[in-house]
């Protein structure tokens, strides 16, 4: 157990739909980054967020936002959901932004779009 | 543009055999590349490197970086079925990302 907590576990939902994906960091860590994992993608970066600012983008659709709250918790926005969108999506924390230091990753949202 | 590249794809082993597991990058302003273990959920952290030659080792688990070369290969010895995964490698650019490479799948048979 690394520590970092998303939720929901599954979620499955519709074409065009919005979902929102949360992410507690592990204690004292003020770094959280999102990543999209699809089958033919591996681990994409989306978004990186250091206490409570963004700090980089990745490969991240408009369609899709993110933020940083003052308890340091996250969540991501998936908005008009495609069918492409279908992947798991995996949130980690670190306590540095940018320094050495390894991310700890949560047991990631498995997400189903039909 | 930033790569990272994982060979192979794919292994399929029996217990107690020996795999090495290679991983090579083309990143700018390379700072760290790092390991990962990927069972059915989270990629778990196995190991960072950053200075070449220096063997970094947990258990049966081993990993070296050649910053000349621009790889990185992580060694399992006596491979046990509970070995079986994913094993992801990761650059750090020294930015605010990890660039992963595909990963390779290594299957251990009993």
């Amino acid at each position: 157990d690394s520590g970092v907590t998303q939720t929901p576990k599954h979620l499955i939902t519709a074409t065009g739909q919005r979902v929102t994906l949360r992410c507690s960091p592990r204690s004292g860590d003020l770094s959280v980054y999102w990543y999209q994992q699809s089958l033919d993608q591996g681990l994409q970066f989306l978004i990186q967020y250091y206490n409570g600012e963004e700090r980089a983008k990745g490969n991240i659709l408009e369609r899709f936002s993110a933020q940083q709250f003052p308890d340091l918790h996250s969540e991501l926005n998936l908005s008009s959901l495609e069918l492409g969108d279908s992947a798991l999506y995996f949130c980690a924390s670190s306590f540095l932004a940018g320094a050495v230091n390894e991310q700890f990753f949560g047991p990631g949202t498995r997400l189903t779009v039909l | 543009e930033d790569k990272v590249v994982q060979s192979p794809l794919s292994l399929v082993v029996h217990e107690g055999d020996t795999v090495t597991l290679n991983c090579s990058y083309e990143v700018t302003n390379f700072r760290s590349l790092l390991w990962y273990k990927q069972e059915k959920k989270a990629p778990t952290f196995l190991f960072m490197l950053t200075s070449s030659g220096i063997e970094k080792k947990s258990g049966r688990l081993s990993s070296i970086l050649d910053k000349k070369e621009l790889f990185s290969i992580l060694n399992i010895t006596a491979t046990q079925t509970g070995d079986s995964a994913v094993y992801l490698c990761a650059a750090d650019p020294s930015s605010y990302k990890l660039i992963f490479g595909s990963g390779t799948r290594l299957l251990v048979r009993p």
